[in-house]
């Protein structure tokens, strides 16, 4: 079966200090590896989607990669405001509807 | 910016009632899918809309939930007889094709009390 799982499921930084959130995945066809942020009550914020191992996406203070069998989401000098729960996501080789397989997330609280 | 909204984003009800749940996707996606999400884990995928279509449904989506989406425009997810495992944030997204990405609304949050 199909799987995405995160680690660590929590993470608590101080502002500035570095870090990586790890996503591995199971699914033999990757047809994109899909990053979002999600803030309490709220629905998912779209941030990445990686296709091919190697490949590397920026914004702001973080930075996605992929290997061919996990993603990372690197945290460069975090800020306060970098809060909120990390997922990531693939599409199951099962199913060519476009449908995502989620993690169950990383929280990340970054303090002052 | 005309994203995905959500209608309710709050609902509260008793066990037994019917609750139904609107969204509005991008005007020009047509692809359209439905996910619930409990708290502490990742969204889970019910059911997906190709235009009007619906052509994949999830195991989850029990006989209780009915999902349409007239027109290939906004849809509806309804569950009846609600039960207290129902409660959960009801997540949509959007995607202009397959393997594009989803842009998802704010949820609409039920509780069954």
């Amino acid at each position: 079966e199909d799987q995405v799982t995160q680690s660590p499921e929590a993470l608590r930084l101080q502002e500035g200090e570095s870090s990586s959130l790890n996503c591995s995945y199971t699914v033999s066809g990757l047809r994109g590896l899909f990053w979002y942020r999600q803030d309490p009550g709220k629905g998912p914020e779209f941030l990445f989607t990686l296709y091919s191992a190697g490949e590397e996406k920026e914004k702001e203070r973080l930075k996605a990669t992929l290997t061919k069998k996990e993603s990372f989401l690197h945290i460069t000098a975090p800020k306060p405001e970098d809060s909120a729960t990390y997922l990531c996501a693939v599409p199951p080789d099962s199913s060519n509807t476009g449908k995502l397989i989620f993690g169950q997330g990383t929280t990340l609280q970054v303090k002052p | 910016d005309t994203g995905v909204s959500q209608d309710p984003r709050h609902k509260i009800t008793k066990r037994g009632q019917n609750v139904t749940f609107r969204c509005d996707p991008i005007s020009e996606h047509n692809r359209l899918y439905w996910y619930r999400q409990t708290l502490g884990q990742g969204p889970e995928f019910l059911t997906y809309f190709q235009n009007e279509a619906q052509l994949e449904k999830s195991r989850l989506l029990s006989d209780r939930f009915s999902a349409e989406r007239p027109k290939g425009s906004f849809s509806t997810l309804e569950i009846q007889r609600t039960e207290q495992g129902d409660s959960a944030m009801y997540l949509c997204a959007s995607s202009l094709d397959q393997g594009e990405t989803q842009y998802f609304g704010p949820g609409t949050r039920l509780l069954v009390l």
